[in-house]
C-alpha cells in the first residue's frame, strides 16, 4: 500500500546513457514533483505538475525530461547522463497538509 | 526570498536525553512550516507542521515544535531521545499544497546509547 511508489530503487549506469525513474502515486494527489538530493543531503525541486500540467521547472539541464501521462504518475527521463547527475532523487506528491515523498532512486553514473 | 537554517549540522546527544533542533526561516507571507525526518536509504516522512493556530504542535514519534514569529524560528523537540530517532531531520517552509517549497540543510542526528 506505498503511498507515493518510485523504481528503481537504484541505478548504475554509464555516462553518456539514458534512463528514466518512474514514479507513481495512490494518494489522489493532483501535484507531483521531482527533488534531487545531492551528496551532502541538500534537497532542491527540480520539476512540478498539477494534473498532468507542468507548473514548477527550474533550473534543470534540459537533458531532464519530466513527463507525466496521468495525474498519479510523473516520470523522469535523463538523456547523455553525466558524473555531476549522481545523487538521490525523490519523487513526491502533495496536498495542503504538505509534502509526501517517495523512498528515492539512488543514481550513480560512472 | 524564502529561505530555512538549521544552525547545527551535526548533534549528537545520548540516548534519553532531551532533543532540540534549531530552525530559522525567512517568508514574505504567513508560512507553512514543516519538519520532515530522512532515515538512512530512506524517503523523507512528516513529522508535524504548522499552519495556523496553537503555536505548540505535536508530531508524530513523540516529537513536537513550537513557532516563535518575533524570532522567525521553528524549533523541534523531544523530551526523550530514542536510538532509532538518528536520523537527517529537515525543516522547511512553504505556502499550501507543497508550493515554493524550501528545505533547510539538514541536521544529523547522532544518539548515543
Amino acid at each position: 500500500d506505498t503511498a507515493v511508489s518510485q523504481t528503481p530503487k537504484y541505478l548504475v549506469t554509464q555516462m553518456g546513457n539514458d534512463k528514466s525513474i518512474k514514479c507513481e502515486q495512490n494518494l489522489g494527489h493532483d501535484t507531483m514533483y521531482w527533488y534531487k538530493q545531492d551528496s551532502k543531503k541538500f534537497l532542491k525541486i527540480m520539476f512540478s505538475y498539477n494534473n498532468k500540467e507542468l507548473i514548477i521547472n527550474e533550473t534543470v539541464p534540459n537533458r531532464f525530461s519530466p513527463k507525466s501521462p496521468d495525474k498519479a504518475h510523473l516520470n523522469l527521463h535523463i538523456n547523455s547522463l553525466e558524473l555531476g547527475d549522481s545523487a538521490v532523487y525523490f519523487c513526491a506528491s502533495s496536498t495542503q497538509d504538505g509534502l509526501f515523498f517517495g523512498s528515492g532512486t539512488q543514481l550513480s553514473v560512472l | 526570498a524564502q529561505s530555512v537554517t538549521q544552525p547545527d549540522i551535526h548533534i549528537t546527544v545520548s540516548e534519553g536525553a532531551s532533543l532540540e533542533l534549531r530552525c530559522n526561516y525567512s517568508y514574505g507571507a504567513t508560512p507553512y512550516l514543516f519538519w520532515y525526518v530522512q532515515s538512512p536509504g530512506q524517503g523523507l516522512q512528516l513529522l508535524l507542521k504548522y499552519f495556523s493556530g496553537d503555536t505548540l504542535v505535536q508530531g508524530i514519534k513523540g516529537f513536537e515544535a513550537e513557532f516563535k514569529r518575533s524570532q522567525s524560528s521553528f524549533n523541534l523537540r523531544k523530551p526523550s531521545v530514542h536510538w532509532s530517532d538518528a536520523a537527517e531531520y529537515f525543516c522547511a517552509v512553504g505556502a499550501a499544497y507543497g508550493q515554493n517549497f524550501v528545505f533547510g540543510p539538514g541536521t544529523r542526528l547522532s544518539v548515543l546509547p
